[in-house]
């Protein structure tokens, strides 16, 4: 059973414009929320972190919001540069699992010069 | 300050076989995830190890299992390997006060014959 849920596996996005990657999860004991971005023949590297006492959490052009009420949440990054193509995982964890984390499918975000 | 790291980062094993993974916490890290990724998808939890003992466990038969050292270092092992067995494995350290980011390794590339 996913806990965590990436609908779209690819995107594709303009340099200089807004890239929006999306996740669902299912399990309302989740409480904190993470992003790694992967690049090929490299382990994930952690981008930005959010708890549930927030809605949105923002470090340089990396935006993650949280809705919890509809169990979803998404990063934003403006502006989106050429380095950034790179396959993007939104994980997920509760408090009483400690740094057990849920794993979404990953959305391979390609920007365009 | 030293990531982590793991070793080897490719194998080749025929089915039945025994292997072993090793990892390098990140220094001043006590705790340590395997995890398990699949082509296609998102990393999957094995099991979790706080100060030499395991501290959570994924869905995943005893066949998988696991070590922690007093040094933090851990070893993955997989006895009786199967075909699906073939996966990226990732190692990634914590603070376990509290929960906070996972920083992964490179990973190994496992593939079974």
């Amino acid at each position: 059973d996913q806990q965590v849920k990436q609908n779209s596996p690819s995107l594709s996005v303009q340099e200089g414009r807004i890239s929006i990657l999306n996740c669902d999860y299912t399990n309302s004991m989740f409480d904190y929320f993470l992003w790694y971005k992967k690049y090929p023949a490299e382990g994930p590297t952690f981008l930005i972190s959010i708890s549930s006492i927030k809605d949105k959490n923002e470090d340089g052009r990396f935006t993650v919001f949280l809705n919890k009420s509809a169990k979803h949440l998404s990063l934003h990054i403006v502006p989106s540069q050429p380095g950034d193509s790179a396959v993007y995982f939104c994980a997920a964890s509760a408090w009483n699992t400690g740094n057990q984390f849920y794993f979404g499918t990953g959305t391979s975000l390609t920007v365009i010069p | 300050e030293t990531g982590v790291t793991q070793s080897p980062t490719h194998l080749i094993k025929t089915r039945g076989q025994q292997v072993t993974l090793r990892c390098s916490s990140q220094s001043g890290h006590n705790t340590v995830s395997w995890y398990q990724q699949a082509l296609g998808q998102g990393p999957q939890f094995i099991f979790q190890y706080y100060r030499e003992e395991e501290n959570g466990r994924g869905n995943f038969p005893p066949r998988f299992s696991g070590l922690q050292f007093p040094n933090y270092s851990s070893e993955l092992n997989v006895n009786a390997l199967e075909l699906d067995d073939s996966a990226l494995y990732l190692c990634a350290s914590s603070l376990m006060a509290g929960v906070s980011e996972a920083f992964f390794g490179q990973g190994t590339r496992l593939t079974v014959v």
